[in-house]
């Protein structure tokens, strides 16, 4: 099974700064199957990026995904208020999924 | 519109069943995968079953031979059949849609139904 470990757990930044989280995997993934989910408190998970590096619908452009291999990397270049959340991220491998433990990034 | 609306959620002591519910409206459950997601109170997000628009199941291995994923087509509903209940299965378990096949991501997601078993 591939484990996904995110870091930092906690990110505490002010708005309009630049959000840097990481996924890194236990093995090698295609960026294929790779993404990234929003959850604010009491809201269920919102998909913010597939394969890696594309944008789902409705997702503003200052959220970019990137990454290969074993390292992926979601940037959000400038923080808005509604931003702040846990951000996870997902792998697929052919019959089952798992996910990271979250990063959350807090208002500073 | 896509919806996916989840309910049978409940308190239920260890070693009991429940039988949640997954009322989809805006896509058809027997042309996709889909799939159940849970997660602990406080906790991240743990990937439970899914079941493949040919109609073939699989399950975590923490849930593997105590749960049952099914669908019913005239009902456009999705359905998990939760037995042995125990205490660690405590969660909002979550419906999702499995949007491609080829990159595995989870699109469409409910609101949610919180099972909690305790004595």
């Amino acid at each position: 099974e591939i484990v996904l470990t995110q870091s930092p757990g906690t990110l505490s930044l002010s708005p309009g700064e630049r959000a840097t989280l990481s996924c890194r995997a236990s093995q090698s993934l295609s960026s294929s199957y790779l993404a990234w989910y929003q959850q604010k408190p009491g809201q269920a998970p919102r998909l913010l990026m597939y394969a890696a590096s594309n944008r789902a619908t409705g997702i503003p452009d200052r959220f970019t995904g990137s990454g290969s291999g074993t390292d992926f990397t979601l940037t959000i270049s400038r923080l808005e208020p509604e931003d702040f959340a846990v951000y996870y991220c997902q792998q697929y491998a052919g019959s089952s999924w798992t996910f990271g433990q979250g990063t959350r990034v807090d208002m500073k | 519109e896509v919806q996916l609306v989840e309910s049978g959620g409940g308190l239920v002591q260890p070693g009991g069943s429940l039988r949640l519910s997954c009322a989809a409206s805006g896509l058809t459950v027997r042309s996709n995968y889909m799939s159940w997601v849970r997660q602990a109170p406080g906790k991240g997000l743990e990937w439970v079953s899914v079941i493949y628009s040919g109609g073939s199941p699989y399950y975590a291995d923490s849930v593997k031979g105590r749960f049952t994923i099914s669908r019913h087509i005239s009902k456009n509903t999705l359905y998990l059949q939760m037995n042995n209940l125990k205490p660690e299965d405590t969660a909002v378990y979550y419906c999702a849609r499995v949007a491609s096949v080829e990159e595995g991501y989870f699109d469409y997601w409910g609101q949610g139904s919180l099972v909690t078993v305790s004595s």
